[in-house]
């Protein structure tokens, strides 16, 4: 049974960059065959896909995010990881990673997701 | 991007009855590749259906999907306890992938 954990401060300042982490077990990121994932759920809102990354290094962004979003992947440790940088508020949300199952051009479905993290930006 | 409608907002049911959740696209959805979830409180989501209609692993056959283009729909033929919970549809046809705002069940 694959699972996933997310790790990382839960409050940020403005401006600041905010870094998660989320550490597989269970499956093999250097497998290859899934895309992982970061997506965020604003309070009281839906969820929004931030990226995914490929066990290559290969990477996908919300263009909504872009400019804002890098991620990275660690296979020796079996983790990979989000970085967000100049947060406002509009960036407090729980953040879940997630393994995804990409159909090239388009998009992911998700097939196991972490339990999230609430990571709120405020001074 | 494709937005993802959800209704009705709120089900409210009981144990034993049958709850359908409709999501409408924007734009037709390529492929059909229209997957939904489940969110219980504290819990990580958990995926139903791949696909428009393809039951993920260990799902139990009393969920269904179904639909084509703009217009899917999540059956649950019998409510169980454990089925109360918030359910979004997410659309994998184009990218980015968007999230209907989810249906509760309760």
């Amino acid at each position: 049974q694959v699972q996933l954990q997310e790790s990382g401060p839960g409050l940020v300042k403005p401006s600041q960059t905010l870094s998660l982490t989320c550490i597989v077990s269970g499956g093999s990121i250097g497998s290859g065959g899934h895309y992982w994932n970061w997506i965020r759920q604003h309070p009281g809102k839906g969820l929004e896909w931030i990226g995914h990354i490929y066990y290559s290094g290969s990477t996908q962004y919300n263009p909504s995010l872009k400019s804002r979003v890098s991620m990275s992947v660690e296979t020796s440790k079996n983790q990979f990881s989000l970085r967000l940088t100049s947060v406002t508020a509009a960036d407090t949300a729980v953040y879940y990673c997630a393994r995804g199952l990409y159909y090239y051009p388009s998009g992911d479905y998700f097939d196991y997701w972490g339990q999230g993290t609430l990571v709120t930006v405020s001074s | 991007e494709i937005v993802l409608t959800q209704s009705p907002g709120t089900l409210s049911l009981s144990p034993g009855e049958r709850a359908t959740l409709s999501c409408r696209a924007s734009q037709s959805v390529s492929s059909n590749y229209l997957a939904w979830y489940q969110h219980r409180p504290g819990q990580a989501p958990r995926l139903l259906i791949y696909g428009s209609s393809t039951r993920a692993a260990g799902i139990p056959d009393r969920f269904s999907g179904r639909g084509s283009g703009t217009d899917f729909t999540l059956t649950i033929s019998r409510l169980e306890p454990e089925d109360f919970a918030v359910y979004y549809c997410q659309q994998y046809g184009r990218s980015p992938g968007t999230f209907g705002q989810g249906t509760k069940v309760e």
